[in-house]
């Protein structure tokens, strides 16, 4: 089993429309989350620290689940610059130890004038 | 305040030659680490350093080897290039001891094998 599992996709979503991914990691220790936002042949950037009660930014809207081990990113009101892959991230080290992050291989979101 | 800066942007190189890949950290943080990202994957985390030591390392092999300067920058080594060592290199800063603040990645450097 995967670390970290996302659904590839693609995801083709209608302009405006509302599109969820969802994740799931494995090992339990996890302490740190992320969303990265992956533009084509360009590098990561953090769209979002996921926190354990959940917190939104502006359209966006991060959930996890501990008991689950299930992580999921809700965009809201779509718009074309969506467009990008989306990267599930954890970090399975302790909040005072070393930073090891393991990627999901990533959901691809198309979004259609 | 500059962020991460890798170099060079792109290399080519043939199979069994040796590259070495440069990273200079954002302001302010110490710990740098390498990611290997294929096409089509999410990054593979290959090492991290902190204070010029190697303190985590992924499944890679030891062709691929690392080091840290006092002034926090990096360097990526890769010996005996393999056709599947074609990727984009990704390195990350963060400030060490912080778990819980994200890293900061820059462009990448695309290696291409021929």
């Amino acid at each position: 089993r995967k670390e970290v599992e996302q659904d590839p996709g693609p995801f083709n979503v209608p302009e405006g429309a509302t599109v969820a991914f969802n994740c799931t990691y494995s090992n339990s220790a996890s302490q740190s989350f992320f969303w990265y936002r992956q533009d084509c042949r360009k590098e990561p950037k953090l769209l979002m620290s996921v926190y354990s009660s959940g917190n939104e930014d502006g359209r966006f809207t991060a959930q996890l689940n501990r008991a689950s081990q299930y992580i999921s990113l809700l965009i809201r009101d779509s718009k074309l610059s969506d467009s990008a892959t989306y990267l599930c991230v954890v970090n399975a080290a302790g909040w005072f130890g070393n930073e090891k992050l393991t990627f999901g291989t990533g959901t691809r979101l198309t979004i259609i004038p | 305040d500059a962020g991460v800066t890798q170099s060079p942007t792109h290399l080519i190189k043939t199979r069994g030659q040796q590259v070495t890949l440069r990273c200079s950290p954002k302001s302010g943080h110490d710990t740098v680490s390498w990611y290997q990202q294929a096409l089509g994957q999410g990054p593979q985390f290959i090492f991290q350093y902190y204070e010029e030591e190697e303190r985590q390392r992924g499944n890679f092999p030891d062709r691929f080897s690392g080091h840290q300067f006092p002034n926090y920058s990096s360097e990526l080594n890769v010996n005996a290039l393999l056709l599947g060592d074609s990727a984009l290199y990704l390195c990350a800063s963060s400030p060490y001891g912080q778990g819980n603040q994200p890293q900061h990645f820059g462009d990448g450097t695309r290696l291409s094998i021929l």
